[in-house]
Order: structure tokens, then C-alpha cells, then sequence
């Protein structure tokens, strides 16, 4: 059973702070992985993808990616209010010949408070 | 570019009662999956379909079946309808299935 964990919160910081989602994974052969913002009542919207080790930034958000230890984790700078939401984070993990599994964590509640 | 679409947006059905979701894509995609979401459980896959013509299932199949009509369009349906299958159920799709996913509007059931 391949498994994806997050804290399932809520992760509570002050506006303008530095927000820190992490997620590990349990298939060491995953290849892929995604963060998706989810706000109440709304479906998951994609907001980064990251496939090599390291980090990959865009706007706000930096994605971290760390194969090794099998996590993965997204900083969001500058948090807003606006930035409220449960954060799924997916991986994809290879099952043979041409099948492939993508698996979501449960989410993370994250509150930017004013 | 609407994306991914589903009707309707809201039912209520009494035990028993069928129904069928439609979703619809247009970004030319190949894969197509139905997931549904409950408090406290994550979303769980329904059935997918990797390519044209092809059906799987997911996770938690029981009580569905999928049609892919075409490249385009991908329906859920509830042959006889329980209270358990009251959830919000997403549709979703990706170029391929390694490939990341993106989901449509969602459909909230109640099934009383």
C-alpha cells in the first residue's frame, strides 16, 4: 500500500509569515509530485509541480523535493489571508509496464490569520 | 478554455433513485477519473479510465459504473442510490496518467 502523510492540522500563522507544509511518502520509486489548494467547498486546484530534488519556486510558493528522506514540502511566503485553505499534496508512483498510481495525501489545514 | 466540466452541480436523490454524473473535458486529454471526497477520508478514486475506450477501478467501485463516451466525456453512474454514496464527487483529468490532474467543479449528492 503506497501512502501518502500529512499533518492534518490546522497549521495556524500571522500574516506576512513564512507558512511550511510537508508531506512524506512511503513508495521510494515515486517520480512525481504535486501540491494542490483546495478551499472549502471548492475542488482541488493545481499550484505546483516538482520532479527532481531541490527546490522550485514560483511567486510565493517554493516547492521542496527531497527523495532521499522521502518528503516533499511547500513554503508559502508572505502568507495572506486569501492563502486559507487544505493543501493535498499527490505523488506518483510507478506500478509497472504502463500503470501508474497517482495516491493524495488527506490535506493540511492551513489558516492565515489577519 | 472551460476545462474540466460536470453537471450538475447539486442532487438530491431518495434511496433507491439513479442517477448519472456527466463530466466533460476539453484540453484533449487522455485520462479521466472519478474520485469522491468525505470529511475525514481524503479523496478516494471511483474508477478511471487511462485512455479511450479503457475502464478501471478505483479504490471504492462498489455501487458505480463509468462510461467513457467518448475522448471527451466520462459519466458516473448510481444504479440504485444508498446514503453512503452521499459525498461530493469530483471528475478530473491529465494528458496521461502519469501526468498531473486537474479537477472539475464538483457535483455535491444527498441521497436520503
Amino acid at each position: 500500500q503506497k501512502e501518502v502523510e500529512q499533518n492534518s492540522g490546522p497549521l495556524s500563522v500571522p500574516e506576512g509569515a513564512i507558512a511550511s507544509l510537508n508531506c512524506t511518502y512511503s513508495d521510494r520509486g515515486s517520480q512525481s509530485f504535486f501540491w494542490y489548494r483546495q478551499y472549502s467547498g471548492k475542488s482541488p486546484e493545481l499550484i505546483m509541480s516538482i520532479y527532481s530534488n531541490g527546490d522550485k519556486e514560483d511567486g510565493r510558493f517554493t516547492a521542496q523535493l527531497n527523495k532521499a528522506s522521502q518528503y516533499v514540502s511547500l513554503l508559502i511566503r508572505d502568507s495572506q489571508p486569501s492563502d486559507s485553505a487544505t493543501y493535498l499534496c499527490a505523488v506518483i508512483s510507478f506500478m509497472g509496464g504502463s500503470n501508474y498510481k497517482l495516491t493524495f495525501g488527506k490535506g493540511t489545514l492551513l489558516t492565515v490569520n489577519p | 478554455n472551460a476545462g474540466v466540466t460536470q453537471t450538475p452541480k447539486f442532487q438530491v436523490l431518495k434511496t433507491g433513485q439513479s442517477m448519472t454524473l456527466q463530466c466533460a473535458q476539453d484540453m484533449n486529454h487522455n485520462s479521466m477519473y472519478w474520485y469522491r471526497q468525505d470529511p475525514g477520508m481524503g479523496l478516494r478514486l471511483i474508477y478511471y479510465s487511462a485512455s479511450e475506450g479503457t475502464t478501471d477501478k478505483g479504490e471504492v467501485p462498489n455501487g458505480y459504473n463509468v462510461s467513457r463516451l467518448n475522448k471527451r466525456e466520462f459519466s458516473l453512474r448510481l444504479e440504485s442510490a444508498a446514503p453512503s454514496q452521499t459525498s461530493v464527487y469530483f471528475c478530473a483529468s491529465s494528458a496521461g496518467y502519469e501526468n498531473e490532474q486537474f479537477f472539475g467543479p464538483g457535483t455535491r449528492l444527498t441521497v436520503l
